[in-house]
Parts: C-alpha cells; structure tokens; sequence
C-alpha cells in the first residue's frame, strides 16, 4: 500500500524568507499524482500546487514550487518570500493514476504545521 | 460557482442520537468521497461513491453509512455516535474516479459527540 511521510510536525519561517517542507512517499506504480494542499485556520483545503509523475519539470505556481525527485520518492515543497498568510497546515497527498475499476483515493501524510514569523 | 457544499459546519450532540452530514456538489462529479481529519493522523478516508448507487468503504467506515441516490448528494450517517467520532470531516469530489483533475473539498463539517 501506498504511504505518505511528512517528517517536520512543525516548521517556522521568518516573514519574507524561503521555507521548504520535505514529503516522502512510498509506492510500487510509476505513475501518480502528487499534491501539497494547504489548510489555513479556516480549515478549508486548498489545492496548493499539483504534480504529474511522469512530468520530469518541477510545477511552479507564483512563489510555491517543488522538487520532485521520482526515484528519491520525494516531494517538498518550497515557499520563497514566505507571507502571514502562509501560516497554515500542509498536507502532501498522494494519488494513483492507475485508473479501472478501483478506488484511486488521494492518500495524506499527517501534515506540517507552518508558522510565519513577522 | 463550482463547489461542494456540506451542513452542517458544526455540530455538538450526544453519545447514541442519529445524525446526518449532508454534502452536496454543483459539478456533475462522478467521484465523491468523504474523510475525517484527526490531529496526528492528517486525513483519512471513510467511504466513497464513484457513481450513483456505487459505494464502497475507504480506510476507517466503522460506524458510519453512506447513501449515492442522486448524483450531487453524498451524505454521511452516523446511526449511533460515539465520543471517538469526533473529528472534522470533508466531503470531497471530482469529476471520474479517474480524472487528472484536482478533487474539490467542502469546508469542514466539526461534530463533536459528548
């Protein structure tokens, strides 16, 4: 079965500076999705940035980027100019792109808790 | 607006008192699932529904019940609450069990059972 490791509970980061959050997966399929998802104090969960295995370039979205390293099975998750409202909970998820007649559920590590400091 | 609605966002009650979460979703998904969000354990998943009249248990379905009658409802009965299914819970979908495309999730519904 498919497992996902975020090894850091909890991380803080000065405001404006660059944090990067580490994600770990396991799994035997060459081809998946990888997501980082953040849950501000809303709770809300909010796609932050997704990857495509097959996809060798590292997905960017404005100041959020990774670093997907396939044969590693790691994903972090990079924030540079890091703001207050960045303080929140992240997840990295994991999902199958098997597809058929299965459940190709999104798997979650247990998350990271990020702080900003002004 | 797209997106998947789910009532109540809190709820207090007592051990044994049937309740229901609804969630709904605008977006013809196919796909809908429900998890449960425990400090510690991030997110897990208590069933899901590829379809209408297609459900299926995800990791952790004891003590719940799931019904897909329509396309866009998916809600989340708990016949008989205990106190060890407070937690925070999603519902979420996406377009095919399949797709490349992202899952959408509800805001949360808090139940705490007393």
């Amino acid at each position: 079965a498919q497992t996902v490791t975020q090894s850091q509970p909890e991380m803080s980061v000065q405001e404006a500076e660059t944090v990067t959050l580490s994600c770990t997966y396991d799994t035997s399929e060459s081809d998946y999705y990888l997501f980082w998802y953040k849950q501000p104090p809303s709770r809300q969960m909010i796609l932050v940035i997704r990857q495509e295995a097959y996809k060798q370039q590292n997905a960017t979205e404005n100041r959020f980027s990774v670093n997907f390293q396939k044969a590693a099975k790691s994903f972090s998750l990079k924030i540079s100019d890091s703001q207050l409202g960045d303080a929140a909970m992240y997840f990295c998820a994991y999902r199958s792109a098997l597809g058929g007649n299965r459940d190709d559920k999104i798997i979650f590590g247990k998350g990271t808790r990020l702080h900003i400091l002004p | 607006e797209a997106q998947v609605t789910q009532n109540p966002r809190y709820l207090i009650t007592v051990t044994g008192k049937k309740l229901t979460v609804t969630c709904s979703q605008n977006m013809n998904h196919e796909y809908m699932s429900w998890y449960r969000q425990d400090p510690g354990l991030g997110l897990r998943q208590i069933y899901y529904s590829m379809n209408v009249e297609v459900t299926d248990k995800g990791d952790v379905p004891e003590g719940y019940k799931v019904s897909r009658k329509e396309k866009r409802n998916f809600p989340l009965i708990l016949e008989s609450p205990s106190p060890n299914q407070t937690s925070l819970y999603f519902c979420a979908s996406r377009r095919t069990p399949t797709t490349n495309q992202p899952q959408h999730f509800g805001d949360g519904t808090r139940l705490s059972i007393l």
